[in-house]
């Protein structure tokens, strides 16, 4: 069974400084879709960043980037220049053929501080 | 375009009590799905619609149920409440099932069992 594991359950950080997520994940398949969320405190969550596995360029919006290491199983999130705004539980989450579920990971709740 | 609409927002129920949420997805999309939000416990998948369908179920008892209806509005369901039933509920749409389809969420509905 696929499983997503985020080994940072919280981190802070100053503004304006670069924070990168963690996040690893454990399937067979050789094709499949990660994603990472944003949860602000107001709790909607957002689609931050797609990663299609067959693509070896790694995804980028703005100042979100994914460092995605397919031999690794590894799927990490960059935000560059951290906002305030940033401030939020950030999710990674697993898609893959067999099983259309999507898997989450338990979440890395990050603090930006002014 | 109206987002994904999730009601009541807050709801307090007392143990072997049942309660019904709802979740009206964006207008075009097709699959609906659930998800239990706790602290402990990250995002954990309940299930997921498609035509009325019940395509996928997590690891929940069977008394968490939900259906879907043809205009896509969905439902879910859950008796003889529990204590640890307590959490944030999710719904998810998307414009049609698949791995690679993003998540896109209500505000949620949190449930208090006393």
């Amino acid at each position: 069974a696929q499983t997503v594991t985020q080994s940072q359950p919280e981190m802070s950080v100053q503004e304006a400084e670069t924070v990168t997520l963690s996040c690893t994940y454990d399937t067979s398949e050789s094709n499949y879709y990660l994603f990472w969320y944003k949860q602000p405190p107001s709790r909607q969550m957002i689609l931050v960043i797609r990663q299609e596995a067959y693509k070896q360029q790694n995804a980028t919006e703005n100042r979100f980037s994914v460092n995605f290491q397919k031999a690794a199983k590894s799927f990490s999130l960059k935000i560059s220049d951290s906002q305030l705004g940033d401030t939020a539980m950030y999710f990674c989450a697993f898609g893959g053929n067999r099983d259309d579920k999507i898997i989450f990971g338990k979440g890395t709740r990050l603090h930006i501080l002014p | 375009k109206a987002g994904v609409t999730q009601t009541p927002r807050y709801l307090i129920k007392t143990r072997g009590q049942q309660v019904t949420l709802s979740c009206s997805p964006i207008s075009g999309h097709r699959s609906v799905s659930w998800y239990q939000q706790t602290p402990g416990q990250g995002l954990q998948f309940l299930f997921e619609y498609f035509s009325e369908t019940q395509r996928n179920k997590g690891n929940f008892p069977g008394r968490f149920s939900g259906r879907q209806f043809s205009n896509s509005r969905s439902e879910m369901n859950v008796s003889t409440l529990e204590l640890g039933d307590s959490a944030l509920y999710l719904c998810a749409s998307s414009l049609v099932v698949g791995p690679d389809q993003p998540q896109h969420f209500g505000d949620g509905t949190r449930l208090s069992i006393l």
